[in-house]
């Protein structure tokens, strides 16, 4: 079963406006990442961060980690049609295995 | 390479048929994964290696699956007597790996199979 689960599935907004994507998991963690991956092609590496960290940035992005309620949060600021793609959160707990969630489809429109 | 390098890019072949996928990691990379996504899917994982050998294999979701990894970089994943349901797209991913590793993943574009 995957460890985490993405929210919303899928997401629609207009070139300018936020878009923000929630991950929820189950196990205890040491660290986050999430990932890009456009349509038909292999998964890109946006940013990871640690169990001991609440918030990170990295140019348009934004990741919140709240480890008591098992979640992480992506907001991607001054969405482009360039950022239209699937965004996935993966944790690991130990070890060097990542565990994937089922991902958000994010579609940003002229 | 500059990348992970996945073979063949797309596969088509007849229920019943042994298949043999590719990968070649980023020089230095001394982790490498193989993970199965289905159409509009998440990840699923199948196996993990780190060196020659194979400390994770619990994805692998029948015994027709089977990986090896030689010489600490190429890996090639088989299935044998090909299945419908086998019909995904197979990524591949590396990453340092050891003490250090901070867990990123460098993926291959995928091999894309589809078992008629």
């Amino acid at each position: 079963s995957q460890q985490g689960e993405e929210d919303p599935q899928a997401l629609s907004i207009q070139e300018g406006e936020n878009a923000t994507m929630n991950c929820s998991y189950k196990t205890s963690i040491n660290n986050l990442q999430w990932y890009r991956q456009n349509s038909g092609r292999g998964l890109v590496h946006l940013i990871l961060i640690r169990s001991n960290e609440r918030e990170k940035h990295s140019g348009r992005l934004r990741v919140t980690l709240d480890t008591s309620k098992k979640s992480s949060s992506l907001l991607i600021t001054a969405s482009r049609a360039a950022d239209t793609a699937s965004y996935f959160c993966a944790t690991t707990g130990g070890g060097n295995k990542l565990t994937f969630g089922t991902g958000t489809q994010l579609k940003v429109e002229l | 390479g500059a990348g992970v390098s996945q073979s063949p890019s797309n596969k088509v072949t007849e229920k019943g048929k042994d298949v043999e996928l590719r990968c070649d990691p980023i020089s230095g990379h001394t982790a490498l994964y193989w993970y199965r996504q289905s159409l509009g899917q998440g990840l699923e994982f199948l196996i993990y290696f780190q060196g020659n050998s194979a400390p994770d294999k619990s994805g692998l979701p029948s015994d027709r699956f089977s990986a090896e990894r030689t010489g600490g970089s190429v890996s090639t994943l088989t299935i044998q007597r090909t299945q419908q349901e086998d019909s995904a797209v197979y990524l591949c991913a590396s990453s340092f790996g050891g003490r250090t590793n901070t867990g990123e993943l460098f993926f291959g574009e995928g091999s894309r199979l589809t078992v008629l």
